[in-house]
């Protein structure tokens, strides 16, 4: 079945250093989505991507969707201590007629002030 | 706050014992989304509907889990004969579902559910 993986697991940065997360996925995707998910809370939506090779920006966040529609990126620029949490991404696509959105593992970003 | 709200947000069982969660999310949205979360997980598909209709249910789902939206609005999540294993937060999540729009998720709080 399709699957998504997420990389790495945990990241610790000090704050003001940058912040990379990738996502693959073993097939092709519809799209793909980023979630956000603080110590305590529910996953919270930041974006969807759509189009092959689309790359996306909120403030100091910057979504990029791979050519091939099977990888993902998320890059913080100067991390503040705001961004602790667990980035998810979820991949939609079509399964037997029916969209199913699967999560990657999460990345758990940790801070030091 | 994102408008979807669950109950209970905290249930506490002995194994054997059934237990029930529901979910209301956001008024308009036409698809409703059970997720399954484990400590240092992402969310685990469940099942899903499109109103009333139960359209995917997960392979990993086994027949003690049963889903219903008998309106198409609010949502119940039953698992009978629960096991320690079921231990997890249970997510409820909803989306507009409409062609054209994103399909972003709106996310509830979640019960969290402990079986001793």
């Amino acid at each position: 079945g399709q699957q998504v993986m997420q990389i790495p697991q945990y990241q610790h940065v000090q704050e003001g250093e940058d912040f990379t997360t990738y996502c693959n996925s073993s097939t092709t995707l519809s799209n793909i989505q980023w979630y956000k998910q603080r110590p305590g809370g529910h996953p919270v939506f930041l974006i969807q991507l759509v189009k092959s090779g689309e790359v996306k920006k909120q403030k100091r966040l910057t979504f990029q969707f791979g050519e091939a529609k099977k990888n993902s990126s998320l890059h913080i620029t100067a991390t503040q201590t705001t961004d602790v949490g667990t980035y998810f991404c979820a991949g939609e696509g079509v399964i037997q007629g029916a969209q199913k959105l699967v999560f990657g593992q999460g990345t758990r970003l940790t801070i030091n002030p | 706050d994102t408008g979807v709200s669950q109950n209970p947000r905290h249930k506490i069982t002995k194994r054997g014992q059934n237990v029930t969660f529901r979910c209301d999310p956001i008024s308009e949205h036409n698809r409703l989304y059970w997720y399954r979360q484990t400590l240092g997980q992402g969310p685990e598909f469940l099942t899903y509907f499109q109103n009333e209709a139960q359209l995917e249910k997960s392979r990993l789902l086994s027949d003690r889990f049963s889903a219903e939206r008998p309106k198409g609005s609010f949502s119940t999540l039953e698992i009978q004969r629960t096991e320690q294993g079921d231990s997890a937060m249970y997510l409820c999540a909803s989306s507009p579902g409409r062609a054209g729009r994103y399909n972003e998720q709106f996310f509830g709080p979640g019960t969290r559910l402990t079986v001793l």
